[in-house]
C-alpha cells in the first residue's frame, strides 16, 4: 500500500534554531518527492522537488535530502524565523500505468517557531 | 497574476442543502483536482479532471459531484448525500496529470455544516 509517514507530528522550536523534519514512504514506482509549506488556512506551496537521482536540494534556508534506498527524506530548516511557523507536507509521486502521476500525501508536521 | 482562485473562502450550510465551491485557474493547465483536508489526515483526492469534459472519481468521491465544461473552471458540489461535509477543501492544478511538474493550490474553502 502506498503510504507517506511524517514525523514528528508537531514541533516547537525557538527562533533562530535549526530543525529537521522526517518523511518515510512506501510509494512505488517512485517518481519524485516534494515538500510543501502550508500556512494555517491557506493552500500549500511547493518548497522543493527531488527525483530519484538527487540527494540534496536547497531553497534558501530549506534543504531537503533524499535517500532512495531507504525511502526516506528530510527537510532541514536553518536559522528558523517566526514566518516558518506552518505545516510541512511531504508528497510522493508514483508513476502508475501510462505515465499518470498519482500523488500520495503525508499528514504533515506542524512547526511552531517561538520568539 | 497567474493562479488559482477558490470561492467562497468560508461557507456555512444547513444539513440537507447542496453547496457548490468555485475553482478558477488562469495557468492554462489541463489537469485540475479537488482535495479534502481534515485535521490529522493527509489530503484526500475527491475528483480530478485531466481534460475538458472529462473527470474521474478519486478516493472519496461519494457525496460529491463536479463538472469541467471549461478548461479554467472545475466547480465542486457537496451534496446532501455527503455524511460529514465539514472540512477544508483545496482545489489544485497541474500542466497535465502525466507531468512531474508542480501541483499549484488555491487558497482553500472552509465548509461548515450547522
Amino acid at each position: 500500500k502506498n503510504q507517506v509517514e511524517q514525523s514528528p507530528q508537531s514541533l516547537i522550536i525557538l527562533e533562530g534554531k535549526n530543525c529537521t523534519l522526517q518523511c518515510n514512504y512506501t510509494v512505488s514506482p517512485f517518481s519524485n518527492l516534494r515538500w510543501y509549506k502550508q500556512d494555517t488556512g491557506r493552500g500549500p506551496v511547493s518548497l522543493t522537488i527531488m527525483t530519484f537521482s538527487e540527494n540534496t536540494k536547497s531553497n534558501g534556508r530549506y534543504t531537503a535530502t533524499l535517500d532512495a534506498d531507504t525511502k526516506q527524506s528530510s527537510l532541514h530548516i536553518t536559522a528558523s524565523q517566526l514566518s516558518d511557523s506552518a505545516s510541512y507536507i511531504c508528497v510522493v509521486s508514483a508513476m502508475v500505468s501510462t505515465g499518470f502521476q498519482k500523488l500520495v500525501f503525508g499528514t504533515g508536521t506542524r512547526l511552531l517557531v517561538s520568539p | 497574476d497567474g493562479g488559482i482562485t477558490q470561492s467562497p473562502k468560508y461557507l456555512f450550510r444547513k444539513e440537507g442543502q447542496n453547496v457548490t465551491l468555485s475553482c478558477e485557474q488562469n495557468l492554462n493547465h489541463d489537469a485540475m483536482y479537488w482535495y479534502r483536508q481534515d485535521p490529522g489526515q493527509g489530503l484526500r483526492l475527491i475528483y480530478y479532471s485531466q481534460i475538458v469534459n472529462d473527470f474521474q472519481k478519486g478516493d472519496i468521491a461519494e457525496g460529491y459531484s463536479v463538472s469541467r465544461e471549461k478548461k479554467e473552471s472545475f466547480p465542486l458540489t457537496v451534496t446532501s448525500a455527503q455524511k460529514n461535509p465539514t472540512a477544508f477543501y483545496l482545489c489544485a492544478s497541474k500542466i497535465t496529470s502525466y507531468n512531474t511538474g508542480e501541483l499549484f493550490f488555491g487558497e482553500g474553502s472552509r465548509l461548515t455544516v450547522l
